[in-house]
């Protein structure tokens, strides 16, 4: 069955270190996107990707990096910049350009803790 | 300013009781997901709708576009429906970006 993988589901790590979350697609959407999730708010979107070797910031981009070499793949690095990354991190993606939230699809999500 | 609001933020009900959630949104969109996130984390998407009323096994969801407000209802809930439930919604127009606007959710437990 198609889906998107995140792997793992739950990541630790120690404070000053980057760290890179996995995001598979393998429904051929070509856009994908990086959202976090603090409680008490609403996920926000961190980074998007409309078509390979293309990626935009979200609203939250500061301390985080991506790369989208594969139209597959869109991992994302928590990095040591980022001041207070531990959260639950939730990737998703969507179908061709201009079909809107047709065919919108989410990840099952990891959450980071840094200690 | 919080593009989508969700209400109520908690809700306990006993099992078997009809539940409503509700969620209200002040942009023109595309469409809105429901989603359901359990404990630990792992997000579901429960129903996508542009338009009308969808149902699926004891859910159902309904979108009144005119007035920008949908509700996901549960009928005989059971405690396996605790979890949180999200509302999100796609703005038609966004730059491109296709990005969704979130709720806070609403934390349902269901008491045995």
């Amino acid at each position: 069955d198609g889906g998107i993988t995140q792997s793992p589901k739950y990541l630790f790590r120690k404070e000053g270190q980057n760290v890179t979350l996995s995001c598979e697609q393998n429904l051929n959407h070509d856009a994908m996107y990086w959202y976090r999730q603090d409680p008490g708010q609403g996920l926000r979107l961190i980074y998007y990707s409309q078509i390979v070797n293309d990626f935009q910031k979200g609203d939250i981009a500061e301390g985080y990096s991506v790369s989208r070499e594969k139209k597959e793949s869109f991992p994302l690095t928590v990095t040591s910049a980022q001041k207070n990354p531990t959260a639950f991190y939730l990737c998703a993606s969507s179908s061709p350009l201009g079909q809107g939230a047709y065919g919108y699809t989410f990840g099952s999500g990891t959450r980071l803790t840094v200690v | 300013k919080n593009e989508v609001e969700q209400s109520p933020q908690n809700l306990t009900a006993q099992e078997e009781e009809f539940i409503t959630i509700n969620c209200s949104y002040s942009v023109g969109i595309s469409a809105l997901h429901w989603l359901q996130q359990h404990p630990g984390g792992g997000i579901v998407s429960l129903f996508m709708l542009s338009s009308g009323k969808k149902k699926h096994g004891r859910l159902i969801a309904t979108i009144n576009i005119q007035e920008k407000h949908s509700s996901l209802h549960i009928t005989a809930s059971h405690p396996r429906d605790s979890a949180v439930y999200i509302c999100a919604v796609m703005p038609a127009y966004f730059g491109g970006r296709n990005q969704f606007y979130f709720g806070t959710g609403t934390s349902l437990t269901v008491i045995p």
